[in-house]
């Protein structure tokens, strides 16, 4: 699977949009990019995932660039409970059995009041 | 409408006993996987079962960790003769593998074993 580079840490004011930055230079063309996040004290949580097209659900948005290099997690609305670690992580979907995940640092999302 | 469930959510052992902690995955989820996570560090991959069967054990750190899922459901992850750097949260997830689409993991609260 691919490798994927996030920023360390990141803040945002509650209420305002959240935009997260991930690079993935060398995915390939059957990769998809999911988005999980972990609160404190509690396992990953699936966001979102996408292979090129925009995606939006009811928790995010997942803008991806045309040459796929890069994307961005959007949170249109941050909240206090959104504060967590945001993991970026990009894999082959399906591939041979064992379809784990390769999670990375991760991006610290702190939102304040 | 349960999630993954995992016991004990806390584990206190003290070097050299062993351990075993359980999963509960989502109900007829075909994909089970064990994942360790160091504090501060991401989750990392430890094995997988489809169904009853162990087809990755390539993240297991040593032979003192043995997993296991007889019936295809619950599994159960034993340390042996626990060691200090055994001390994590051990994560555990299911999905319904489909074939031709992708899956999504759901992850459970984790255990949190402490070795003293």
């Amino acid at each position: 699977d691919a490798k994927t580079t996030q920023p360390t840490s990141m803040d945002c004011a509650e209420g305002r949009a959240a935009n997260l930055p991930c690079n993935h230079s060398t995915i390939s063309g059957n990769e998809y990019v999911y988005w999980y996040r972990q609160i404190h004290s509690q396992g990953p949580q699936y966001i979102i995932h996408g292979l090129k097209n925009n995606e939006t659900n009811e928790m995010a948005s997942l803008i991806i660039t045309e040459d796929r290099k890069s994307s961005t997690l959007i949170l249109p609305h941050a909240t206090l409970r959104d504060t967590a670690v945001y993991y970026c992580i990009v894999r082959v979907s399906p591939s041979n059995a064992g379809n784990m995940l390769t999670f990375g640092g991760g991006t610290r999302l702190m939102v304040k009041p | 409408g349960a999630g993954v469930s995992q016991s004990p959510r806390y584990k206190v052992a003290k070097r050299g006993q062993d351990v075993a902690l359980r999963c509960d995955p989502i109900s007829g989820h075909v994909s089970l996987f064990w994942y360790q996570q160091a504090l501060g560090q991401g989750p990392e991959f430890l094995t997988y079962f489809q169904n009853e069967a162990q087809l990755d054990k390539s993240g297991l750190p040593s032979d003192r960790f043995f997993a296991e899922r007889p019936e295809g459901s619950v599994s159960t992850l034993k340390i042996q003769r626990t060691q200090q750097e055994d001390s994590a949260v051990y994560l555990c997830a299911s999905s319904w593998f489909l074939t031709g689409g992708p899956d999504t993991q759901y992850f459970g609260p984790g255990t949190r074993l402490t070795v003293l």
